[in-house]
Order: C-alpha cells, then sequence, then structure tokens
C-alpha cells in the first residue's frame, strides 16, 4: 500500500529536550516535505527537500532541522524544542518534475512541548 | 513568495444547498491549484485541482473555477452532504507543485 508513514504519532516532550520525528515514504517520491498545521494559520511549510542531500527552507523553518540521506526518508529534527514548537505536523510526498501531482501526507504527529 | 488567502473562515449550510469558498493569490506566476479536504482528526487529500490554462473544471458535485486575471479561484460544492463537512484547504503552486502555498482553510458544516 502506497503511503507516508510518520512516528511518533503523539508526543508530549519538555522544553530543550532534544527529538525527532521520522517520515518514510514508499512511493519513491523525490519530493517530500514538512508542514505544521495551527489552528487558524493553515498549513505551514518548516522545510522541504527535491533529491537525496537537497533540501531547501520553507515559510517558518526556525527552530527546525532536517536531512535527507536516503530517498524514502525525510526527518524532522527539533535540537531544543520551546512550547511555540506545540503543534500538528505533517509530513508529505509528491513526484517531482511533473506539473501537478497530488501531495500525500502522513497521518500527522501531535506534538505537545512543555 | 507566494500569499493565498481563503474566505470565508466558516461555513454553515443546509444539507442540500450549495457552499463556495474563495480563493486569491499573489504570484501571477502560480499556474496550479489544488484542492485539499482533512476531515476531523484525518490528513488533507486531494479533491480536486486546476491548471492555469483551463478556467473551469468539474468533478460530480464539485467544480473550481479559475479567474487568471483577478487572481483568484473558487471551489464549488453542490448538492451538500453531511459527509462534505471537513476542512477545504485552497493552494498554489508555479510550475506545478513542487512548492505548495496552502491558504488558512475553510471549516465547513452541512447542517442535516
Amino acid at each position: 500500500e502506497a503511503q507516508v508513514t510518520q512516528n511518533p504519532r503523539y508526543l508530549i516532550t519538555v522544553t530543550g529536550k532534544k527529538l525527532t520525528v521520522t517520515c518514510s515514504q514508499n512511493m519513491n517520491h523525490e519530493y517530500m516535505s514538512w508542514y505544521r498545521q495551527d489552528p487558524g494559520l493553515g498549513l505551514r511549510q518548516i522545510y522541504y527537500s527535491m533529491n537525496v542531500e537537497v533540501t531547501d527552507k520553507g515559510d517558518v523553518p526556525e527552530g527546525y532541522k532536517v536531512s535527507r540521506k536516503e530517498k524514502r526518508n525525510f526527518p524532522l529534527i527539533l535540537e531544543s524544542p520551546s512550547p511555540n514548537q506545540t503543534s500538528l505536523y505533517f509530513c508529505a510526498s509528491r513526484l517531482a518534475g511533473s506539473m501537478t501531482g497530488e501531495l500525500f501526507f502522513g497521518e500527522g504527529s501531535r506534538l505537545t512541548v512543555l | 513568495g507566494e500569499n493565498v488567502e481563503q474566505h470565508p473562515s466558516t461555513l454553515s449550510v443546509q444539507e442540500g444547498d450549495s457552499a463556495v469558498i474563495k480563493c486569491t493569490y499573489s504570484d501571477s506566476a502560480s499556474n496550479y491549484f489544488p484542492w485539499y479536504k482533512q476531515e476531523l482528526g484525518k490528513r488533507p487529500q486531494l479533491i480536486i485541482d486546476i491548471r492555469s490554462n483551463v478556467g473551469e473544471k468539474k468533478d460530480q458535485r464539485i467544480a473550481v473555477t479559475l479567474n487568471k486575471t483577478a487572481k483568484h479561484f473558487s471551489l464549488h460544492i453542490t448538492e451538500t452532504q453531511p459527509e462534505d463537512s471537513a476542512v477545504y484547504f485552497c493552494a498554489a503552486s508555479v510550475n506545478g507543485a513542487n512548492n505548495l502555498f496552502f491558504g488558512t482553510g475553510t471549516r465547513l458544516t452541512v447542517i442535516p
């Protein structure tokens, strides 16, 4: 089954404790992206990657890091989480190089930073 | 970068009525406009999309219209049903969907 898998789905952590949210897709997609969803603000892009070893900042990259060492994986790293990073996070992927194409989302990871 | 504005933020309609959600975009180079539906507790999923060389596209009860001159596009849902209740996001991108810029979402409630 074609899918984007995120882990963990739910996480409560404390300020300053490094965490990683993993994302993996099995569709051989070149493009992967991370979004955060907050009430009234919609989906805001954090980072994206066009292919292995190619990453770029989105609209709200501060406080986040990413890496793309393998095509299927695109982890999101919070080196020192703060309460304003409490949010619902979505990873997404799609085929690059086409004019249109569905963006496939993972099921989301709800993060709470105390 | 692209700025996408979406209105209204909430919309309630009676079952069977029509619903219209409107979006505007800022970058005249944007040429791809998808709409995503997010049911409660679920992930966003594509429901319809349109490219800039097309003025209207329809798929059963949903349709999207695009006005490139005015830089706005709209989602139309006819004969609404309770299962249409969800949050709808519009989006825009330049040169395809490599980087999608989303609107802030519209929460649609269909009242039985």
